[in-house]
């Protein structure tokens, strides 16, 4: 299979602070994984690819320092949105691919609510 | 640049009716073309893909789509709805690279009813 997990499923915080959402892929080795945010009722929307090893490549429009992608390892990338404010309120979903192949598998998604 | 338009953000058809999901694509290389299903508040399940072999396309749940060059066009169809089909269903377009990005369309909201 290739199973993606993606945590925490549910984070409310205040505005100011930081989050850090982690994407694994549990059962194989994904040199490339995507960062997706979707607004409510919306398709989703390519925020940036994460290559292990090496710096994330951001969509036009987003803000690099806001949002930190970090790949450490071939099973793990992690999205922090730093300094939350209500409008990054969203739903962010991971995805990865595995064997360098053409199909993305994606996390449950990550509901992030900041009040 | 590539772009996935899906042809009506709901649909509704009776239990046992056909379901037809219009998407329509551009790509200036030749495509790889893809639907998703997400049920609520969870991410996305892959239902079927076209890789540039067979152009008509299986996949789970009964679900199948033809690729149709001439029209730009990757509809999903199933022959008869079940109440678990409900879901929203994205088309989404990687321009011929085998691990490239996705570029999703605006999602169908699909219901199904008694």
């Amino acid at each position: 299979g290739a199973v993606v997990s993606q945590h925490p499923s549910r984070v409310i915080c205040k505005s100011g602070t930081s989050v850090k959402i982690e994407c694994r892929s549990l059962d194989f080795q994904a040199t490339t994984m995507f960062w997706y945010r979707q607004f409510p009722k919306q398709s989703l929307m390519l925020m940036a690819t994460s290559n292990e090893g090496s710096k994330a490549t951001y969509e036009q429009g987003v803000e690099k320092d806001k949002f930190l992608i970090n790949h450490a390892s071939l099973t793990l990338s992690t999205l922090t949105v730093t300094s939350a404010h209500p409008e990054d309120s969203s739903f962010y979903i991971c995805s990865a691919i595995k064997d360098r192949g053409n199909i993305q598998y994606f996390g449950a998604g990550t509901r992030l609510s900041v009040l | 640049a590539q772009s996935v338009t899906q042809l009506g953000s709901h649909v509704s058809v009776s239990e046992g009716a056909l379901v037809l999901l219009r998407c329509n694509y551009s790509s200036s290389v030749p495509p790889y073309l893809f639907w998703y299903v997400q049920y609520p508040n969870q991410g996305l399940q892959l239902l079927l893909k076209y890789t540039s072999a067979a152009t008509l396309v299986k996949g789970i749940n009964g679900f199948e789509a033809e690729f149709k060059k001439s029209e730009t066009s990757f509809h999903l169809t199933k022959p008869s709805a079940h109440m678990s089909d409900a879901a929203e269903y994205f088309c989404a377009v990687s321009e011929g690279t085998s691990y490239g990005k996705l570029t999703f369309g605006q999602g169908t909201i699909l219901t199904v009813h008694p």
